[in-house]
């Protein structure tokens, strides 16, 4: 089955600093890759995808990177601020194989 | 509030004893998803449906697990004769299905099992 792995798990940074979060995936057929974001004690958010069929997403001060090459995806937030502090996890799915595959997870503390 | 519902959002029991969650998903989507999350890591696939079908069960699922969608609309996920390894978050998502894949997380029941 898929394997995600999310480096770091642990991230700290100044506010308005950027933040960089790498996943790798070991199934090349693997085409989805959302990012979900999780407070503590919420729901994992979605914040983010993007399709194997697309090399770069955007919206606002989030964006995501995707090398289907090197089978790897990085989400990086811009301009950061305290209320990005959370849980961010990383997760791949299978194309009509809808199953996510989520990474561990990267904590990240914004410091202002 | 038109996301996805889960009831219980706590649960505690005893070992051995059977519990039963519920989730709704959201109104017309059809793709229903189980997860188990653990303290520290990222959720881990349970079960799917399709409508009222159970396209997969993972082998996290154990015997002891059962899940159901019997009109396509809400789930149930239960737990019979539970174990203290049993204790996690168990999280509920929904998608659309066909053409969309965004899968959106229901609030998670908490179960703790003394």
């Amino acid at each position: 089955g898929e394997n995600v792995e999310q480096h770091p798990s642990t991230l700290s940074v100044q506010e308005g600093d950027s933040a960089v979060i790498k996943c790798t995936y070991s199934d090349s057929a693997s085409n989805y890759f959302p990012w979900y974001k999780q407070e503590l004690g919420k729901r994992p958010q979605l914040i983010i995808d993007i399709r194997s069929n697309v090399g770069e997403k955007k919206d606002q001060r989030i964006a995501v990177t995707l090398n289907k090459t090197a089978k790897h995806f990085s989400l990086h937030i811009t301009e950061t601020q305290p209320e990005d502090s959370a849980v961010y996890f990383c997760a791949a799915s299978l194309y009509n194989d809808y199953k996510l595959s989520f990474g561990a997870g990267t904590t990240v503390t914004v410091r202002a | 509030d038109t996301g996805v519902s889960q009831d219980p959002r706590h649960k505690i029991t005893k070992r051995g004893q059977n519990v039963t969650f519920r989730c709704d998903p959201i109104s017309e989507h059809n793709r229903l998803y189980w997860y188990r999350q653990t303290l520290g890591q990222g959720p881990e696939f349970l079960t799917y449906f399709q409508n009222e079908a159970q396209l997969e069960k993972s082998r996290l699922l154990s015997d002891r697990f059962s899940a159901e969608r019997p009109k396509g609309s809400f789930s149930t996920l239960e737990i019979q004769r539970t174990e203290q390894g049993d204790s996690a978050m168990y999280l509920c998502a929904s998608s659309p299905g066909t053409g969309g894949y965004e899968q959106y997380f229901g609030p998670g029941t908490r179960l703790t099992v003394t």
